[in-house]
């Protein structure tokens, strides 16, 4: 399989602590996303990568969400100290430029919950 | 800032026809993108339109008017698998930004 993918796919923890997500995007690709999204809301941009450059991060984005993408290749996003507003699907998604066809290849997500 | 307004659900009889609307405002754009996700599925990508006018990709077709700040996204002879959610997506047009944002999406339900 040559699409992105994510792990885990699950994570339950408990508030407070500390979270890692990893994202492989598809091989080619020099731009990686990670989006959030919670139920019956369209994916909320977080951050993005060209290469290992991170280009842009939301202004929503709390000091405590931090992502490396350290080789250009895959990424990590870390949720220290979390919270029970944090519980969402965390997508990845990764496209080629240069230019834009407006596509994303999004993975099956991460979803974690925070009790 | 940017916005994005659709429609929040819509329901259409299989084989029927449904247009799905897509408002926004931008600092900037530079094209307007529609995505599918099934229910615990992934946002996969339909369509893409840069410039005005209509995109036909199979049963799917996507119109854009920039003088309105204005798409739609028309799926013909619907199947009961189209029920979904749709999202548009615009890409900003600001510092060469090539993030995409989503609308908060359009829950279609297709009955038989």
């Amino acid at each position: 399989d040559t699409g992105v993918s994510q792990d885990p796919r699950h994570k339950i923890t408990k508030r407070g602590q500390n979270v890692t997500f990893r994202c492989d995007p598809i091989s080619e690709h020099n731009r990686l996303y990670w989006y959030r999204q919670t139920l019956g809301q369209g994916p909320e941009f977080l951050t993005y990568f060209q290469n290992e450059a991170q280009l842009e991060k939301s202004r929503l984005l709390s000091d405590r969400f931090s992502a490396e993408r350290p080789k250009g290749s895959f990424s990590t996003l870390e949720i220290q100290r979390t919270e029970q507003g944090d519980s969402a699907m965390y997508l990845c998604a990764s496209s080629s430029g240069p230019g834009n066809t407006g596509e994303l290849f999004f993975g099956e997500g991460s979803r974690l919950t925070v009790l | 800032g940017q916005s994005l307004e659709q429609p929040s659900e819509v329901t259409a009889v299989e084989g029927a026809i449904v247009q799905i609307n897509c408002t926004y405002q931008t600092s900037g754009f530079y094209g307007l993108s529609w995505y599918q996700q099934h229910d615990g599925g992934a946002p996969t990508f339909l369509s893409y339109n840069a410039l005005d006018g209509l995109e036909e990709t199979g049963r799917f077709s996507s119109f854009l008017s920039r003088s309105d700040s204005y798409g739609y996204l028309l799926l013909q002879e619907l199947q009961m698998k189209d029920s979904a959610s749709y999202f548009c997506a615009v890409r900003e047009g600001v510092d060469s930004s090539y993030k995409l944002i989503f609308g908060s999406g359009t829950r279609l339900l297709v009955r038989p």
